[in-house]
């Protein structure tokens, strides 16, 4: 079964810490991974994306490193602030259909406090 | 930001009402969809449309349906909305293959009463 499992469930660090964010998963065949921020009441919106290739990308504060041979995936984030709380989503696309099926992990609830 | 709005943003209804929840983009792409996501779950993909005239039921089974007349617009309606349809509903859309990033509207949440 195709699954996407993160780690922590939830965090709460200081700002200015960094952190690490966890994702294993048992997709296959494997497309692309790609790192969601949501906002309380918002929708997701794309951080990095990854393929087969690539270990490592970043985006600013953010970056993402991919293992395809022990399909795992973590999202650094230095030196966190206040406005990076929200729920991070790894999520994970196979090559199995023409629709690049999307599977999705429960994300990991990042607080930053002052 | 995407260009990608949903309305309402919020809406509270009585057991057996029917509603419509509206998805516009204007980034032309031809792939959208709809997912359901309770609080501190996985997102499940319930509808997806390839262009218009095309639906197909996703994932998740929903007492919902979807149409596609316009390119730009994805609807989703309950005929009789119940307790059990309480929940978050994203709309997406994405261009092109696989690879392409799906863009996520803000979310409608949905409390049946």
């Amino acid at each position: 079964k195709n699954q996407v499992e993160q780690s922590p469930q939830s965090l709460i660090i200081l700002e200015g810490k960094n952190c690490t964010l966890q994702c294993n998963y048992t997709v296959s065949p494997f497309s692309n991974l790609r790192w969601y921020k949501q906002d309380t009441g918002r929708g997701p919106v794309s951080l990095t994306i990854m393929t087969f290739s690539e270990n490592t990308k970043s985006n600013g504060r953010y970056t993402a490193t991919l293992d395809a041979d022990t399909k795992q995936s973590s999202l650094h984030i230095t030196a966190s602030q206040l406005s990076d709380s929200a729920s991070y989503i790894c999520v994970v696309s196979d090559r199995g259909s023409t629709l690049g099926r999307l599977y999705f992990g429960r994300g990991t609830q990042l607080t930053v406090w002052p | 930001e995407a260009d990608i709005y949903q309305t309402p943003r919020y809406l509270v209804i009585g057991t057996g009402k029917k509603i419509t929840l509206e998805c516009s983009q204007t980034m032309g792409h031809d792939k959208m969809y709809w997912y359901q996501q309770d609080p501190g779950m996985e997102l499940h993909l319930i509808h997806y449309s390839y262009g218009v005239n095309s639906t197909e039921k996703g994932d998740l089974s929903s007492e919902s349906t979807v149409s596609r007349i316009r390119t730009e617009h994805f609807p989703l309606t309950l005929e009789s909305a119940r307790p059990s349809h309480t929940s978050q509903y994203l709309c997406a859309s994405s261009q092109g293959t696989s690879q392409e990033t799906q863009y996520f509207g803000p979310g409608t949440r949905l409390l049946v009463l």
